[in-house]
């Protein structure tokens, strides 16, 4: 079975500093990688996806995150963060479910980014 | 236009009690799930639904038993409410069942048992 593991429970940084959230997902063939964000009192939305090609990854709002296949990671990168990036964010890897033959998400313990101004 | 909504947004009650949650998306996709977020925000599936037709049933007790009426519905229904299962339940759906398709989530159902 897949997995994710977010090596940082929480990382504070700096309004306008960079930051990189840390990814490791257990070995597979093939592998699908998401990260997701939660801001206070909501659901999860979709940040970014790898599912093939480019090894580099963006968001539209000026997150990244690089697939690593020998290091089995997808680190999330931000060169310059705000205020309004303080949220939780969650790793998570696509797995084959065994009864079905179908695919459920599996989602890490996740990492809660603090901006300070 | 919500896409994926959740009703109740809160929702308190005793041990013991039996409780219902809906859920309903207007994005067209074929496949829905629950899942449970803890105190600590890790977060479990419970159950998928494809097309109405149940694949996804992971290790959840049967007080809790899941309801498609149509695939744009997933409703969860709790009996015998405890304490353990204070969390956040949120309904989330995805375009079909496959490896690549990203979830879309509900705004979630903060269910508090007393």
């Amino acid at each position: 079975a897949q997995s994710v593991t977010q090596l940082d429970s929480q990382v504070p940084v700096f309004e306008e500093a960079p930051v990189e959230l840390r990814c490791n997902y257990s070995s597979s063939v093939s592998v699908y990688l998401f990260w997701y964000v939660q801001y206070p009192n909501q659901g999860l939305q979709l940040l970014l996806k790898y599912l093939s090609g480019s090894t580099l990854v963006e968001s539209i709002n000026g997150f990244e995150a690089e697939f690593n296949k020998s290091q089995t990671s997808f680190h999330l990168r931000k060169p310059s963060v705000h205020i309004s990036d303080t949220a939780e964010y969650f790793c998570a890897v696509s797995d084959r479910y065994m009864s079905t033959g179908g695919f459920k998400t599996i989602f890490g313990a996740g990492t809660r980014l603090f901006v300070k101004a | 236009d919500t896409a994926v909504s959740q009703t109740p947004k809160y929702l308190v009650t005793q041990m013991g009690n039996d409780k219902s949650i809906k859920c309903e998306q207007n994005l067209g996709h074929d496949t829905m799930y629950w899942y449970k977020q803890d105190s600590k925000k890790f977060l479990k599936i419970m159950f998928s639904y494809n097309n109405k037709e149940l694949i996804i049933n992971e290790t959840v007790p049967n007080r809790f038993s899941p309801k498609s009426p149509d695939k744009a519905h997933l409703n969860l229904h709790i009996n015998s409410l405890e304490l353990g299962d204070s969390a956040v339940y949120f309904c989330a759906s995805s375009q079909d069942p496959s490896r690549r398709s990203p979830l879309h989530f509900g705004n979630g159902t903060r269910l508090t048992v007393t």
